[in-house]
């Protein structure tokens, strides 16, 4: 069955950095463009950033455009997200999630379970 | 950005109810239109794509419907393991967004 597991979240000051990856398995990733979601405290679901199936093609949401890069390893079936100039903002747990298709749709098929990412002095 | 708004926000309902959720686009969408359910703590999770089709292995008590800009999401027989948030997402164009989420509590 599909996995998604995130690790790399923890308490970072404002300003820093943090990478996040996620760990694949269950289906054939380096078929499948891969997605990150977050979700503030409290709050509802933001689209990140995407990558396609081979890294070729890379979007992001405008408030992270600049700070974020999104990045694959498909040797190793894994997800990156490392995050830069990081904001209070940006506090919220991140999921990877899976895209339906081999062409990138912007529908997640599947989520991993989360990694929470704090930014506090 | 395309806005998705859902309504009611939050609503109480009871075993068996048969509740629904609308979601209504600030655009035509098609019917490029998702629904997930979480659970507190839980990550979301896939229940419709295509406003009407459900992902593999949700139940058929889940069904989807609409197109354009107003769509629903209904629960035939609410049970105890459907109380959850549930939100809907456009994939018509970029960025995907998604609703505010509706909150579906035990009355």
């Amino acid at each position: 069955q599909v996995q998604l597991v995130e690790s790399g979240g923890g308490v970072v000051q404002p300003g820093r950095s943090l990478r996040l990856s996620c760990a694949a398995s269950g289906f054939t990733f380096n078929k499948y463009g891969m997605h990150w979601v977050r979700q503030a405290p409290g709050k509802g679901l933001e689209w990140v950033a995407v990558i396609s199936y081979d890294g070729s093609n890379k979007y992001y949401e405008d408030s992270v455009r600049g700070r974020f890069t999104i990045s694959r390893d498909n040797s190793k079936n894994t997800l990156y997200l490392q995050m830069n100039s990081l904001r209070a903002e940006d506090t919220a747990v991140y999921y990877c999630a899976k895209d339906r298709t081999t062409v990138v749709s912007y529908y997640f098929d599947y989520w991993g379970q989360g990694s929470l990412v704090t930014v506090s002095s | 950005d395309i806005q998705m708004t859902q309504s009611p926000s939050s609503l109480s309902a009871s075993v068996g109810d048969r509740v629904t959720i609308t979601c209504r686009a600030s655009q035509g969408i098609s019917n490029y239109l998702a629904w997930f359910q979480q659970k507190p703590g839980k990550a979301p999770k896939s229940l419709i794509y295509a406003a009407s089709s459900l992902q593999s292995a949700v139940p058929s008590k889940f069904s989807g419907s609409g197109s354009g800009t107003d769509f629903t999401l209904t629960i035939s027989s609410l049970q105890p393991e459907d109380f959850a948030t549930y939100y809907c997402q456009q994939y018509f164009s970029y960025p995907p967004t998604f609703g505010q989420g509706t909150k579906v509590e035990i009355k």
